[in-house]
């Protein structure tokens, strides 16, 4: 099983509709999650972290279920500029992991007009 | 906004041949890590480093990689011996506290390495 399993997509959405995005991560031991997101052939990008009571960032709103270890992102309004390929990303806790981020497939998005 | 800066974008290289990737962290960052993604793949983990040493390092990290800090703002990984498969974009990241503080992690542009 994939440690960060996400839904490849592609998404195709017209402007302004709103799209959710689910992940689901295997090791029990994570502690931290964020969505990042990708342009093509480009570095990834920090979007949001996800915290455990949910948060939202304008547009975005992120939901952590860790008793089903699952990760939703949502994209409310969306622009043309939405369009990227989102990761889901994971950190376990404990030993000398200073940054071990483990990285979903992600799923693609577009937004057309 | 400061960056973390990569050199060169793009290097090809011969299957045998030793590569040298540079990273110019963010100044006050005191975590680096090397990130790989193979085309149309995940990015993934490669080797975490703090305090003049490392401090975590996946399988993929074997003998042929190794990473140096030469002076306080060069990071540097080198591969000795390129293999086909070391074609990927390779990403360095830096941040502050290390995700033990849930400091994020900063990007670079990337390196796109192709062996031929």
């Amino acid at each position: 099983r994939k440690e960060v399993e996400q839904d490849p997509g592609p998404f195709n959405v017209p402007e302004g509709a709103t799209v959710a995005f689910n992940c689901t991560y295997s090791n029990s031991a994570s502690q931290s999650f964020f969505w990042y997101r990708q342009d093509c052939r480009k570095e990834p990008k920090l979007l949001m972290s996800v915290y455990s009571s949910g948060n939202e960032d304008g547009r975005f709103t992120a939901q952590l279920n860790r008793a089903s270890q699952y990760i939703s992102l949502l994209i409310r309004d969306s622009k043309l500029s939405d369009s990227a390929t989102y990761l889901c990303v994971c950190r376990a806790a404990g030993g000398t992991s200073y940054g071990k981020l483990t990285f979903g497939q992600g799923t693609i998005l577009t937004v057309h007009p | 906004e400061p960056e973390v800066t990569q050199t060169p974008s793009h290097q090809v290289t011969q299957m045998g041949q030793e590569v040298i990737l540079r990273c110019v962290p963010i100044s006050n960052h005191l975590y680096f890590y090397w990130y790989r993604q193979i085309l149309g793949q995940k990015v993934e983990f490669l080797v975490s480093f703090y305090n003049n040493e490392i401090s975590e390092k996946s399988e993929i990290f074997d003998d042929q990689f190794s990473v140096e800090r030469p002076d306080g703002s060069n990071f540097t990984l080198k591969i000795r011996s390129t293999k086909l498969e070391d074609s990927a974009m390779y990403f360095c990241a830096s941040s502050y506290r290390g995700l033990v503080g849930n400091s994020p992690l900063h990007f670079g542009n990337g390196t796109r390495l192709t062996v031929t």
